[in-house]
């Protein structure tokens, strides 16, 4: 079965930090690449980070970007996001996705996990 | 940034009905658009990719066009499952993704 996990989530005062975890299985990691989009409370998705499957590339929502460092571990089947920094706006559960395609033109999150919740509050 | 533009926000209808939700994108982004479903307390999950693919397992109901900077999503005849958020993507940008910021779609 294709699945994905993710954790490390949590409640983490402003300003600390806090990474988060990604445990694929059911299919070859390293063929795939991956993002993490997070939902506040009540509200929609919002695309936080994506990394290629050699992480040759990476990318970042403006919101994030000097604060989150997103990486993977082919040889253990996980993606990670290393949040830096945090500010009660990045209170969400944060869902790590993998990036399916169609011959490699056509990009679409195919699979999701479940999500982790993350919490800033003093 | 491209920014992508969802409407209605909201949406009532009733099962049987014919519902279209529209999105428009910024700058042109071709065909690099794809349509999510969410339902409460659940991830989403990807209905079309490339504007008008449908993806596997996904009803026949639903159906995307477009292309540029408009697209629409067709719910052909409401089915009581089909009640939920829908959300459209760009993947024009790569590792640069954005969201519409969604549409809820609700019983009348």
């Amino acid at each position: 079965e294709v699945q994905l996990v993710e954790s490390g989530g949590g409640l983490v005062q402003p300003g600390r930090s806090l990474r988060l975890s990604c445990s694929a299985s059911g299919f070859t990691f390293d063929d795939y690449a991956m993002h993490w989009v997070r939902q506040a409370p009540g509200k929609g998705l919002e695309w936080v980070s994506g990394i290629s499957w050699n992480s040759g590339t990476i990318g970042y929502a403006d919101s994030v970007k000097g604060r989150f460092t997103i990486s993977r571990d082919n040889a253990k089947n996980s993606l990670y996001l290393q949040m830096n920094s945090l500010r009660a706006g990045d209170t969400a559960l944060y869902y790590c996705a993998r990036a399916g395609t169609v011959g490699g033109f056509y990009y679409y999150m195919d699979v999701w996990g479940e999500g982790t919740t993350v919490t800033v509050s003093s | 940034d491209i920014q992508m533009t969802q409407s209605p926000s909201s949406l009532s209808a009733s099962v049987g009905d014919r519902v279209t939700i529209t999105c428009r994108a910024s700058q042109s982004i071709a065909t690099y658009l794809n349509w999510y479903q969410q339902k409460p307390g659940k991830a989403p999950k990807v209905l079309i990719y490339g504007a008008s693919s449908l993806q596997s397992g996904v009803p026949s109901r639903f159906s995307g066009t477009g292309s540029g900077t408009d697209f629409t999503l067709t719910i052909s005849s409401l089915q009581p499952e089909d009640f939920a958020t829908y959300y459209c993507q760009q993947s024009y940008r790569a590792f640069m993704y954005t969201f519409g910021q969604g549409t809820k779609l609700e019983i009348k």
